[in-house]
Protein backbone atom coordinates (compact mmCIF):
# COMPACT_ATOMS: atom_id res chain seq x y z
CA UNK A 1 0.00 0.00 0.00
CA UNK A 2 1.05 3.60 -0.45
CA UNK A 3 3.29 4.44 2.81
CA UNK A 4 2.08 8.23 2.36
CA UNK A 5 -1.51 9.26 2.46
CA UNK A 6 -3.28 12.67 1.85
CA UNK A 7 -6.02 14.06 4.20
CA UNK A 8 -8.86 14.87 3.33
CA UNK A 9 -9.01 13.29 -0.27
CA UNK A 10 -10.83 16.15 -1.27
CA UNK A 11 -11.31 19.64 -0.10
CA UNK A 12 -13.67 22.43 -1.39
CA UNK A 13 -13.03 26.15 -0.02
CA UNK A 14 -13.82 29.79 -1.00
CA UNK A 15 -11.28 32.25 -1.90
CA UNK A 16 -9.53 34.14 0.59
CA UNK A 17 -10.11 31.10 2.97
CA UNK A 18 -6.81 28.91 4.22
CA UNK A 19 -6.47 25.56 2.80
CA UNK A 20 -4.87 22.69 5.65
CA UNK A 21 -4.15 19.22 4.45
CA UNK A 22 -2.28 16.34 6.16
CA UNK A 23 0.42 13.61 5.01
CA UNK A 24 0.90 10.46 7.01
CA UNK A 25 3.62 8.28 6.74
CA UNK A 26 4.65 4.80 7.72
CA UNK A 27 8.64 4.63 8.72
CA UNK A 28 11.54 6.59 9.01
CA UNK A 29 12.29 9.75 6.78
CA UNK A 30 14.89 11.25 5.38
CA UNK A 31 13.15 14.33 3.88
CA UNK A 32 8.95 14.64 2.85
CA UNK A 33 8.52 16.69 -0.40
CA UNK A 34 4.71 18.58 -0.95
CA UNK A 35 4.06 18.70 -5.31
CA UNK A 36 1.16 20.47 -7.14
CA UNK A 37 -0.44 19.26 -9.70
CA UNK A 38 -2.74 20.73 -12.72
CA UNK A 39 -5.19 18.86 -14.00
CA UNK A 40 -3.63 16.67 -16.48
CA UNK A 41 0.15 17.86 -15.96
CA UNK A 42 3.09 17.17 -14.71
CA UNK A 43 3.93 17.66 -10.73
CA UNK A 44 5.27 20.83 -9.74
CA UNK A 45 7.78 20.47 -6.64
CA UNK A 46 6.27 23.10 -3.75
CA UNK A 47 8.35 22.45 -0.86
CA UNK A 48 10.96 20.01 1.02
CA UNK A 49 11.52 19.12 4.67
CA UNK A 50 14.09 17.88 6.24
CA UNK A 51 13.64 15.20 8.83
CA UNK A 52 15.75 17.54 11.23
CA UNK A 53 13.04 20.10 10.71
CA UNK A 54 9.39 21.20 12.18
CA UNK A 55 8.86 23.89 9.58
CA UNK A 56 9.09 25.67 6.66
CA UNK A 57 7.87 28.57 4.71
CA UNK A 58 7.69 29.82 1.14
CA UNK A 59 5.45 32.50 0.22
CA UNK A 60 1.95 31.36 1.07
CA UNK A 61 2.55 28.12 1.77
CA UNK A 62 3.82 26.62 5.18
CA UNK A 63 4.99 22.94 6.03
CA UNK A 64 4.80 21.61 9.44
CA UNK A 65 6.98 18.08 9.78
CA UNK A 66 5.94 15.59 13.09
CA UNK A 67 8.27 12.51 13.24
CA UNK A 68 6.81 11.60 16.07
CA UNK A 69 2.93 11.40 14.82
CA UNK A 70 4.60 10.32 11.35
CA UNK A 71 2.62 13.55 9.68
CA UNK A 72 3.40 16.95 8.17
CA UNK A 73 0.77 19.26 7.09
CA UNK A 74 0.81 21.37 4.20
CA UNK A 75 -0.99 24.97 4.65
CA UNK A 76 -2.11 27.21 2.05
CA UNK A 77 -3.21 30.82 3.48
CA UNK A 78 -4.90 33.54 1.62
CA UNK A 79 -5.94 30.56 -1.15
CA UNK A 80 -6.68 31.53 -4.71
CA UNK A 81 -8.51 30.26 -7.29
CA UNK A 82 -5.32 29.36 -9.10
CA UNK A 83 -4.30 27.10 -6.05
CA UNK A 84 -7.39 24.62 -7.49
CA UNK A 85 -5.04 21.81 -7.95
CA UNK A 86 -4.05 18.07 -6.50
CA UNK A 87 -1.36 18.33 -3.84
CA UNK A 88 1.04 15.07 -3.22
CA UNK A 89 3.36 14.37 -0.54
CA UNK A 90 6.36 12.54 -1.48
CA UNK A 91 8.34 11.15 1.58
CA UNK A 92 11.91 9.46 1.03
CA UNK A 93 12.06 6.17 2.99
CA UNK A 94 12.45 2.90 3.09
CA UNK A 95 10.52 0.67 1.42
CA UNK A 96 8.87 -3.39 2.04
CA UNK A 97 12.49 -4.29 0.59
CA UNK A 98 14.49 -1.66 2.71
CA UNK A 99 14.81 0.07 -0.82
CA UNK A 100 14.99 4.00 0.33
CA UNK A 101 13.03 5.88 -2.49
CA UNK A 102 10.34 8.18 -2.66
CA UNK A 103 7.16 7.13 -1.75
CA UNK A 104 3.94 8.91 -2.59
CA UNK A 105 0.50 9.13 -1.33
CA UNK A 106 -2.53 9.42 -3.16
CA UNK A 107 -2.96 13.35 -3.20
CA UNK A 108 -5.56 16.00 -2.13
CA UNK A 109 -7.79 17.64 -4.59
CA UNK A 110 -7.95 21.41 -3.49
CA UNK A 111 -11.07 23.04 -5.40
CA UNK A 112 -11.10 27.32 -4.42
CA UNK A 113 -14.20 28.56 -5.64
CA UNK A 114 -14.19 32.31 -6.28
CA UNK B 1 17.16 25.49 -18.15
CA UNK B 2 15.16 23.83 -20.44
CA UNK B 3 12.72 21.40 -18.60
CA UNK B 4 11.90 17.88 -18.85
CA UNK B 5 10.70 17.13 -22.06
CA UNK B 6 8.95 13.48 -22.77
CA UNK B 7 7.49 12.90 -26.35
CA UNK B 8 5.11 11.77 -27.74
CA UNK B 9 2.83 13.62 -25.64
CA UNK B 10 -0.55 11.36 -26.64
CA UNK B 11 -0.52 8.12 -27.84
CA UNK B 12 -2.90 6.03 -28.85
CA UNK B 13 -2.50 1.74 -29.17
CA UNK B 14 -4.49 -0.79 -29.54
CA UNK B 15 -4.23 -3.90 -27.64
CA UNK B 16 -1.04 -6.38 -27.95
CA UNK B 17 0.69 -3.31 -29.38
CA UNK B 18 3.96 -2.40 -27.75
CA UNK B 19 4.85 1.73 -27.06
CA UNK B 20 8.14 3.06 -26.10
CA UNK B 21 8.12 6.70 -24.22
CA UNK B 22 10.85 8.89 -24.18
CA UNK B 23 12.04 11.55 -21.27
CA UNK B 24 14.85 13.87 -21.50
CA UNK B 25 15.88 15.20 -18.17
CA UNK B 26 17.04 18.39 -16.91
CA UNK B 27 20.79 18.85 -17.81
CA UNK B 28 22.89 18.03 -15.80
CA UNK B 29 20.44 15.66 -13.99
CA UNK B 30 21.81 12.21 -13.50
CA UNK B 31 18.49 10.38 -11.87
CA UNK B 32 15.32 9.77 -14.25
CA UNK B 33 12.33 8.10 -12.76
CA UNK B 34 8.89 6.91 -14.64
CA UNK B 35 5.46 6.77 -12.65
CA UNK B 36 2.47 5.43 -13.90
CA UNK B 37 -0.68 7.40 -12.91
CA UNK B 38 -4.20 6.98 -13.21
CA UNK B 39 -7.16 8.07 -11.54
CA UNK B 40 -7.99 4.87 -9.06
CA UNK B 41 -4.66 4.28 -7.78
CA UNK B 42 -2.68 7.58 -7.78
CA UNK B 43 0.95 7.93 -8.70
CA UNK B 44 2.68 4.67 -8.68
CA UNK B 45 6.39 4.54 -8.86
CA UNK B 46 8.09 2.09 -12.17
CA UNK B 47 11.49 2.67 -11.92
CA UNK B 48 14.30 4.97 -11.25
CA UNK B 49 17.56 5.18 -13.48
CA UNK B 50 20.82 6.69 -12.32
CA UNK B 51 24.04 7.04 -14.46
CA UNK B 52 22.39 4.20 -16.67
CA UNK B 53 22.02 1.95 -13.86
CA UNK B 54 18.56 0.85 -12.50
CA UNK B 55 18.48 1.96 -8.70
CA UNK B 56 15.00 1.14 -7.96
CA UNK B 57 11.80 -0.75 -9.61
CA UNK B 58 8.17 -0.80 -8.85
CA UNK B 59 5.79 -3.34 -8.59
CA UNK B 60 4.70 -3.76 -11.89
CA UNK B 61 4.82 -6.82 -14.28
CA UNK B 62 8.33 -7.66 -16.67
CA UNK B 63 5.93 -6.11 -19.43
CA UNK B 64 7.15 -2.75 -18.44
CA UNK B 65 10.77 -1.50 -19.25
CA UNK B 66 13.12 1.16 -18.72
CA UNK B 67 16.87 2.38 -19.91
CA UNK B 68 18.86 4.61 -19.68
CA UNK B 69 21.37 6.23 -22.12
CA UNK B 70 25.05 7.82 -21.54
CA UNK B 71 23.54 11.33 -22.11
CA UNK B 72 20.59 10.52 -18.98
CA UNK B 73 17.94 10.36 -21.62
CA UNK B 74 15.32 7.56 -20.74
CA UNK B 75 13.20 5.30 -22.94
CA UNK B 76 10.69 2.91 -21.27
CA UNK B 77 8.60 0.45 -22.90
CA UNK B 78 5.54 -1.20 -22.35
CA UNK B 79 4.64 -4.76 -24.08
CA UNK B 80 1.97 -6.31 -24.79
CA UNK B 81 -0.45 -3.70 -23.77
CA UNK B 82 -3.51 -4.35 -21.57
CA UNK B 83 -6.61 -1.82 -21.33
CA UNK B 84 -5.24 -1.23 -18.13
CA UNK B 85 -2.37 0.22 -19.22
CA UNK B 86 -4.13 3.43 -20.86
CA UNK B 87 -2.76 6.05 -18.22
CA UNK B 88 -0.42 9.43 -17.88
CA UNK B 89 3.04 8.08 -17.88
CA UNK B 90 5.67 11.14 -16.25
CA UNK B 91 8.99 10.92 -16.05
CA UNK B 92 10.79 13.10 -13.38
CA UNK B 93 14.50 14.26 -13.32
CA UNK B 94 17.06 14.63 -10.88
CA UNK B 95 20.45 15.57 -9.70
CA UNK B 96 20.48 13.12 -7.11
CA UNK B 97 18.77 9.80 -6.71
CA UNK B 98 16.62 7.78 -4.34
CA UNK B 99 14.44 10.91 -3.66
CA UNK B 100 17.48 13.04 -2.04
CA UNK B 101 16.21 16.07 -3.55
CA UNK B 102 13.73 18.12 -5.66
CA UNK B 103 11.72 15.82 -8.58
CA UNK B 104 11.25 17.85 -11.61
CA UNK B 105 8.36 16.33 -13.74
CA UNK B 106 7.93 16.13 -17.79
CA UNK B 107 4.47 16.98 -18.61
CA UNK B 108 3.77 13.42 -19.30
CA UNK B 109 2.60 11.23 -21.80
CA UNK B 110 -0.88 10.55 -22.03
CA UNK B 111 -1.59 6.44 -23.29
CA UNK B 112 -4.71 4.72 -24.35
CA UNK B 113 -4.94 1.65 -25.16
CA UNK B 114 -8.21 0.39 -27.42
Amino acid sequence: SQQGEEDPQALSIQEGENATMNCSYKTSINNLQWYRQNSGRGLVHLILIRSNEREKHSGRLRVTLDTSKKSSSLLITASRAADTASYFCASKSLDAGNNRKLIWGLGTSLAVNP
Amino acid sequence: KAGVTQTPRYLIKTRGQQVTLSCSPISGHRSVSWYQQTPGQGLQFLFEYFSETQRNKGNFPGRFSGRQFSNSRSEMNVSTLELGDSALYLCASSFMADGTDTQYFGPGTRLTVL
